[in-house]
C-alpha cells in the first residue's frame, strides 16, 4: 500500500507570493492533518480535514488555509509568504477516529525556502 | 492543553551499546502515545505506538518503550544501537479537540548521534 505522498518536495518562493501544497494520503484515510517544522519552534499542529471539513486549527493567522477534496486529497495554501514561513510542512494521514485508527502516518514533506 | 517534554536535545552512545530516551508528557486523560524518527530532510517514521493495554510496547527496528502512568513516562529503549539509529527522534502525545478532531503534540525531539 502506498504511503502518503506530497508535492512538490522543495520549493523556493520570494516575500509576498502565495504557495500551495498538496497531499495525498494513504489509500481509504479519510483524515489528513498538516503540521509546520522549523527550527526553533519545532513540529506544530496547523490544521486537520476530515471528510472534505476542517474539524480543527493550529495557532497560525489566517494566512495559512486548506482544504480537503472528496478523494481525501488535500491541500494547503499560504498567502503573502514571510520569511518565518520557511519550514518543512508536512502532511499526516489517519483512517478513522477510535483507538488504532487514529495512528497518524507522515509524508516525507514540503521544503519551503522563501527569499 | 496537552504538552510533551523530551529532556534531551543531543545523545551520543556507541555503536553496540543500550540506549534510552525520555518523554514526559502532560494530558489530562489517558494519552495516547507515539514515538517518530525522522532521518535528515525526511518525514516522520513511526516507530511504535500506545493506546491502552500492555505498558511495555515493541515496535520497529528493535525499539520498545514502556508508558508509565505513575511518571507520565514514555521513554523509548534499544538494547544495542546501531549506527543507523543515528536520526532525530520525537514523542508525541494524541488527543482530542472535539468535533471528531485529532492532533498530535511534540516534545521538541532528540537527536541520536551514534559513535562507530
Amino acid at each position: 500500500k502506498a504511503g502518503v505522498t506530497q508535492t512538490p518536495r522543495y520549493l523556493i518562493k520570494t516575500r509576498g507570493q502565495q504557495v500551495t501544497l498538496s497531499c495525498s494520503p494513504i489509500s481509504g484515510h479519510r483524515s489528513v492533518s498538516w503540521y509546520q517544522q522549523t527550527p526553533g519552534q519545532g513540529l506544530q499542529f496547523l490544521f486537520e480535514y476530515f471528510s472534505e471539513t476542517q474539524r480543527n486549527k493550529g495557532n497560525f493567522p489566517g494566512r495559512f488555509s486548506g482544504r480537503q477534496f472528496s478523494n481525501s486529497r488535500s491541500e494547503m495554501n499560504v498567502s503573502t509568504l514571510e520569511l518565518g514561513d520557511s519550514a518543512l510542512y508536512l502532511c499526516a494521514s489517519r483512517k478513522g477516529t477510535s483507538g488504532n485508527q487514529e495512528t497518524q502516518y507522515f509524508g516525507p514533506g514540503t521544503r519551503l525556502l522563501v527569499l | 492543553a496537552q504538552s510533551v517534554t523530551q529532556p534531551d536535545i543531543h545523545i551520543t552512545v556507541s555503536e553496540g551499546a543500550s540506549l534510552e530516551l525520555r518523554c514526559n508528557y502532560s494530558y489530562g486523560a489517558t494519552p495516547y502515545l507515539f514515538w517518530y524518527v525522522q532521518s535528515p530532510g525526511q518525514g516522520l517514521q513511526l516507530l511504535l505506538k500506545y493506546f491502552s493495554g500492555d505498558t511495555l510496547v515493541q515496535g520497529i527496528k528493535g525499539f520498545e518503550a514502556e508508558f508509565k502512568r505513575s511518571q507520565s513516562s514514555f521513554n523509548l529503549r534499544k538494547p544495542s544501537v546501531h549506527w543507523s539509529d543515528a536520526a532525530e527522534y520525537f514523542c508525541a502525545v494524541g488527543a482530542r479537540s472535539g468535533a471528531g478532531s485529532y492532533q498530535l503534540t511534540f516534545g521538541k525531539g532528540t537527536k541520536l548521534s551514534v559513535i562507530p
